[in-house]
C-alpha cells in the first residue's frame, strides 16, 4: 500500500471549515483513499473514501487532486466534538485487506 | 455504518494471568477480523488477521502463542492474552470486514483497555 504523509497537528476554530491535507504521491491506480478518525480512547470511526472523484457525505467532503497524489478532507463546520486524530490511508480495494495506520493529524477544534 | 462491539471495555489483571477479549459484529457477517494494539500517543499497529474458520495470520514480532486468536463464527472473534505482563498493557482494538456493502471499509470496535499490574 502507498505511504501517506499528513501534518502532525492542526487547529481550527469552532464553526469554521477544517481542511486536512494528505499526500500520497506513490498511490497506484487501483488504490483508494480512506479517511478515519479516532476520538480519544475510542476505536477509529470511518469518515469517507474515494478513488478519483470528489466525494461528499453527511460527515465530510473528500477532494482528490486530478493526479491523485494528494487529497483534502473537509469538515465544513467543525465542532468541538470533531477534535480527534484523523488518519488518511491508501489501500487497494480487496476484501480482507487490512488498513495501515500512520501517525495521522491531531485536529484540535478551539472554541 | 455497521456495529462492532468489544467486551470488556476495560480490564485490570495481575501479572501472569490470562485475559480474553471478545469482538462481535452485531449486524453483519464478518468474514475477516483484525486485531490492533495501540500504545499511548502512538498509532494503531496490526497484530493479526483472522478469517472465519481458519488460523490467524500474525504480524512479524507478535507471538502467536501469547496472543491466541479464535474466529469461530462470522460474528465473533476472541483475543486471549496469555500470561500477561505489564508490558502487555495497551489499548486493544478489533475491526471487522465483510461483504456488507461495496465500500469495503473496516468497522472498528470501541477498544479494550488492558492494564496488567
Amino acid at each position: 500500500d502507498a505511504k501517506t504523509t499528513q501534518p502532525p497537528s492542526m487547529d481550527c476554530a469552532e464553526g469554521r471549515a477544517a481542511n486536512l491535507p494528505c499526500n500520497h504521491s506513490t498511490i497506484s491506480g487501483n488504490e483508494y483513499v480512506y479517511w478515519y478518525r479516532q476520538i480519544h480512547s475510542q476505536g477509529p470511526q470511518y469518515i469517507i473514501h474515494g478513488l478519483k472523484n470528489n466525494e461528499t457525505n453527511e460527515m465530510a467532503s473528500l477532494i482528490i487532486t486530478e493526479d491523485r497524489k494528494s487529497s483534502t478532507l473537509i469538515l465544513p463546520h467543525a465542532t468541538l466534538r470533531d477534535t480527534a486524530v484523523y488518519y488518511c490511508i491508501v489501500r487497494g480495494f480487496n476484501y480482507g485487506q487490512n488498513f495501515v495506520f500512520g501517525p495521522g493529524t491531531r485536529l484540535s477544534v478551539l472554541p | 455504518g455497521a456495529v462492532v462491539s468489544q467486551h470488556p471495555s476495560r480490564v485490570i489483571c495481575k501479572s501472569g494471568t490470562s485475559v480474553k477479549i471478545e469482538c462481535r459484529s452485531l449486524d453483519f457477517q464478518a468474514t475477516t477480523m483484525f486485531w490492533y494494539r495501540q500504545f499511548p500517543k502512538q498509532s494503531l499497529m496490526l497484530m493479526a488477521t483472522s478469517n472465519e474458520g481458519s488460523k490467524a495470520t500474525y504480524e512479524q514480532g507478535v507471538e502467536k502463542d501469547k496472543f491466541l486468536i479464535n474466529h469461530a463464527s462470522l460474528t465473533l472473534s476472541t483475543l486471549t492474552v496469555t500470561s500477561a505482563h505489564p508490558e502487555d498493557s495497551s489499548f486493544y482494538i478489533c475491526s471487522a470486514s465483510g461483504r456488507k456493502n461495496l465500500a469495503n471499509e473496516q468497522f472498528f470496535g470501541p477498544g479494550t483497555r488492558l492494564t496488567v499490574l
